[in-house]
């Protein structure tokens, strides 16, 4: 998506590996979120962050999961002695702001843990 | 129970059928409501999105919101294969932070 770039693409791991995934946006702005998609499910929320803010960690499934972003730059989502369960699309996303709260997404990262 | 429910389908319509997609929901904060289309191996780009009750139409698509039933809806007019995707309805409370998704219907379109 326009404005959103991830990296890898894709990332095939092996069980107990640690992953870090890329959210690098092309433009700032100050709400950028993490979603996980699984095989033929909707969006899950896992975390969000505004601004200077402390970010919102409510959806992160477990400690195995984290992430950081610096200001209005890149953030990065680092799984810890992944799991098959964690095999899904993460995709990450920008809040451009106003009331609609429409999300511009980048094009995933699909995890695939062996 | 899941704050937005939504039938993962799969859809399978002829080409100029008339498609309904539609959504529950159980949160009466969420006051505005969107669709998003996501191709495949793409990430969600938003449809159309509809503040509180009533209709929006943009073309093809008509969006409804029924807040006293907790029912949102998406009608597609005269489909075409390339509306073949997998929609999402999404919704949010005011200030638009914390997008809550439905699990997403595949629609598919036969020419």
């Amino acid at each position: 998506g326009a404005g959103v770039s991830q990296s890898p693409s894709n990332k095939v791991t092996e069980k107990g590996k640690d992953v870090e995934l890329r959210c690098d946006p092309i433009s700032g702005h100050t709400a950028l979120y993490w979603y996980r998609q699984r095989l033929g499910q909707g969006l899950e929320f896992l975390i969000y962050f505004q601004g200077n803010s402390a970010p919102d960690k409510s959806g992160l499934p477990s400690d195995r999961f984290s992430a950081e972003r610096t200001g209005e730059s890149v953030s990065t989502l680092t799984i810890q002695r992944t799991q098959q369960e964690d095999s899904a699309v993460y995709l990450c996303a920008l809040h451009q702001g106003g009331l609609t709260g429409e999300l511009f997404f980048g094009e995933g990262s699909r995890l695939t843990v062996l | 129970q899941k704050e937005v429910e939504q039938d993962p389908g799969p859809l399978s319509v002829p080409e100029g059928a008339i498609v309904s997609l539609n959504c529950t929901y159980s949160n009466s904060a969420f006051q505005y409501f969107m669709w998003y289309r996501q191709y495949s191996r793409k990430g969600p780009e938003l449809l159309m999105y509809t503040y509180s009750s009533g209709n929006k139409e943009d073309g093809r698509f008509t969006a409804q919101v029924d807040k006293s039933s907790k029912y949102i809806s998406l009608f597609i007019r005269d489909s075409q294969p390339s509306d073949s995707a997998t929609y999402l309805c999404a919704m949010t409370n005011t200030g638009g932070f914390k997008t809550i998704f439905g699990a997403g219907t595949r629609l598919f379109v036969k020419a």
